[in-house]
């Protein structure tokens, strides 16, 4: 079976500071997708920043980016110089054949003032 | 900007009913999929649809139906509502193609007495 692990249910980091969320996927496949998403509180999940497997180099959006280590089947997230607006639910997710996606269980991260 | 919309936010209904959850998306997407979120466990998959009338199980289609009339239009049907299916459900939509992060809707919180 696929699944996706995110072992941190819950993170809090100081504003300005840098979070690494981890990441952790089992597949038997070779070509795939990995996604992150923010679900803010009450409001709409959105998409972080994606990496295909085929690709080396790490994906980065801004103050986001990710460490992909294919190899170990580990996607994890590293938000630079946090700010309030990044707190929010994160999950990590995958995506397999057919377009199905599988969602982790999420990591609960808070900025602190 | 891609939009897709949920046609309730919050839903009361009582054990028995029939409900039915609506999604519409505007970007003229081919897959659509339906989630229900619970704490700590994640999204799960109740069923997904990558044409018109065309419909896939997910990981968790007991209890639920779908129909995709139109490609913009995709709904959920709970037949006899129960109280394990009070939950958060989430609609979204992916361009397909190649394309495969999703846009989701705001969601809507269903409570089954």
């Amino acid at each position: 079976a696929q699944t996706v692990t995110q072992s941190q249910p819950e993170m809090s980091v100081q504003e300005a500071e840098t979070v690494t969320l981890s990441c952790t996927y089992d597949t038997s496949e070779n070509n795939y997708y990995l996604f992150w998403y923010k679900q803010p509180p009450s409001r709409q999940m959105i998409l972080v920043i994606r990496q295909e497997a085929y690709k080396q180099q790490n994906a980065t959006e801004n103050r986001f980016s990710v460490n992909f280590q294919k190899a170990a089947k580990s996607f994890s997230l590293k938000i630079s110089d946090s700010q309030l607006g990044d707190t929010a639910m994160y999950f990590c997710a995958f995506k397999t054949s057919y377009d199905k996606v599988i969602f982790g269980p999420g990591t609960s991260l808070s900025v602190i003032p | 900007d891609v939009k897709v919309t949920q046609s309730s936010r919050y839903l009361v209904k009582r054990t028995g009913e029939k409900v039915f959850l609506e999604c519409v998306q505007d970007m003229d997407h081919e897959n659509m999929f339906w989630y229900r979120q619970d704490p700590g466990l994640g999204l799960r998959l109740i069923y997904f649809s990558y044409d018109v009338k065309m419909k896939e199980k997910g990981d968790i289609p007991e209890g639920y139906s779908v129909s995709r009339e139109k490609k913009e239009r995709f709904s959920l049907i709970l037949e006899s509502a129960s109280t394990n299916q009070t939950s958060m459900y989430l609609c979204a939509s992916s361009p397909g193609q190649g394309r495969y992060e999703q846009y989701f809707g705001p969601g809507t919180r269903l409570t089954v007495t």
